[in-house]
């Protein structure tokens, strides 16, 4: 079974410029997440997806990003302008349902100059 | 509002000893507790999960045990391997309106040869 995919691995940009992350998660997985990852802290959850609706989007900054997930399968993340304290490594999860076990992809590593 | 703490932020050992690593929890609403390892420029990997109505939980050399009523978890790692040098991260499965992951900031172990 092929795990959660991401693109791209690394992502270097310059502050107000925009970028894109892109998650395909486990086939058949209803839920899907992205967490951003600041160096030195634990995950913390940004958005959650049940199929293609917005489940959780509290801790999302509204401002400048934004996500999407068409079709209820794959997703993308943007962040539009991106500011130096955006620096991070973006994780995206999946999982067959809410409450099961989730399963996280690689990361996408930005660092905004 | 859930918050994890784990104790300590790093370790480090010689090889081949045993070792405890602390998580603690402030709300005792949850549905399962997961303790991750994480490899420099990776994703997450779980290795064990404990439902709320269990107490522990085995996977080789490594042991999480989970007293939701106190709040804590602890990870026993037996016979420590240089090989099991990365950060370990606990979360807990909120229940609740978005049932959402809620990490601690992880303990960096290294276990030197």
């Amino acid at each position: 079974e092929a795990g959660v995919a991401q693109s791209p691995r690394y992502k270097i940009i310059e502050k107000r410029q925009s970028v894109a992350f892109w998650c395909n998660p486990i086939s058949g997985h209803a839920t899907l997440y992205w967490y951003q990852q600041i160096l030195g802290q634990g995950p913390k959850l940004l958005i959650q997806f049940q199929n293609n609706g917005v489940v959780d989007d509290s801790q999302l900054p509204k401002d400048r990003f934004s996500a999407e997930r068409l079709k209820g399968v794959d997703s993308t993340l943007k962040i539009q302008p991106a500011k130096l304290e955006d620096s991070a490594v973006y994780l995206c999860a999946s999982s067959r349902d809410r409450a099961e076990t989730q399963y996280f992809g690689p990361g996408t590593r930005l660092l905004v100059l | 509002k859930q918050e994890v703490t784990q104790i300590p932020a790093a370790l480090s050992v010689p090889e081949g000893e045993n070792l405890v690593l602390n998580c603690s929890f402030t709300d005792s609403a949850i549905y399962n507790l997961q303790w991750f390892r994480q490899d420099p420029g990776k994703g997450l990997t779980s290795l064990l999960l404990i439902q709320s109505s269990q107490r522990e939980q085995t996977s080789g050399r490594l042991n999480a045990s989970l007293d939701k009523s106190s709040g804590r978890s602890t990870l026993y790692i037996a016979a420590s391997q240089p090989g099991d040098s990365a950060t370990y991260l606990c979360a807990v499965l909120t229940q609740g309106g978005s049932e959402k992951l809620v990490f601690g900031k992880g303990t960096k172990l290294t276990v030197n040869p």
